[in-house]
């Protein structure tokens, strides 16, 4: 099992650029986090699918956050246009069938975004 | 705003002493978790504790928790230089038939050789 696997680990860009962040969960997980990590606010949930669904994207800051999971084992979360105050570290996060009530969310390592 | 509040922020033993973290939430809970975070790196799932439970043990993690105080604490024993890392406890809502995890803001744990 490779985990939660995010690409890029790191991405640096500059103001008004567009920003795409990427996620494979474990396959057979169901349940989908997208969180944001800032030291001044800590970890932020951003949206959630299940089955490909999205079920939750109160968290999402503006309508310049979007993000998709076109299917079980795919997700992007995209930044247009992204600011400096965007710079954070981003993690996708998968849970197995049953949800997080009985087990916990798995993690990928995150991107680290800096935006300049 | 967070659900869960850690305390203490930061926390610093020496190895072979017991680390104690301590956190507290606002609304009635389904369960509560505790996260590790080392430097750079993504979180990993320690232990979860339902809100039927009282105390569970994991090798060297004991967790308790207190619906009528609503808190939790988390306590390592033992502690080793491999312990150095971020804790976090996490909180999923009662009530609820979805799996939103809100995370409180951490205590870092530095452990001494």
């Amino acid at each position: 099992d490779a985990g939660v696997i995010q690409s890029p680990r790191h991405e640096v860009t500059e103001m008004g650029q567009e920003v795409t962040l990427r996620c494979k969960p474990i396959s057979g997980h169901d349940y989908l986090f997208w969180y944001r990590q800032t030291m001044m606010r800590g970890l932020e949930l951003l949206i959630y699918f299940n089955n490909n669904v999205p079920i939750d994207d109160s968290g999402m800051p503006e309508d310049r956050f979007s993000a998709k999971m076109p299917n079980a084992s795919f997700s992007t979360l995209k930044i247009q246009p992204s600011e400096p105050r965007d710079s954070a570290v981003y993690f996708c996060a998968s849970s197995r069938t049953g949800g997080p009530k009985n087990w916990g969310y798995t993690f990928g390592s995150g991107t680290r975004l800096t935006v300049v | 705003s967070q659900q869960g509040e850690e305390d203490p922020q930061a926390l610093s033993i020496q190895e072979g002493e017991n680390a104690t973290m301590n956190c507290s939430y606002k609304t009635s809970i389904n369960n509560l978790q505790w996260y590790r975070q080392n430097s750079g790196r993504g979180l990993v799932h320690l232990i979860l504790i339902r809100s039927n439970e009282r105390e569970k043990h994991s090798g060297r993690l004991r967790v308790t928790l207190d619906t009528s105080k609503k808190s939790s604490s988390l306590l390592i024993t033992a502690s080793r230089a491999a312990d150095t890392a971020s804790y976090f406890c996490a909180t999923i809502a009662g009530g609820t038939s979805y799996g939103k995890l809100t995370f409180g803001q951490g205590t870092i744990l530095t452990v001494h050789p």
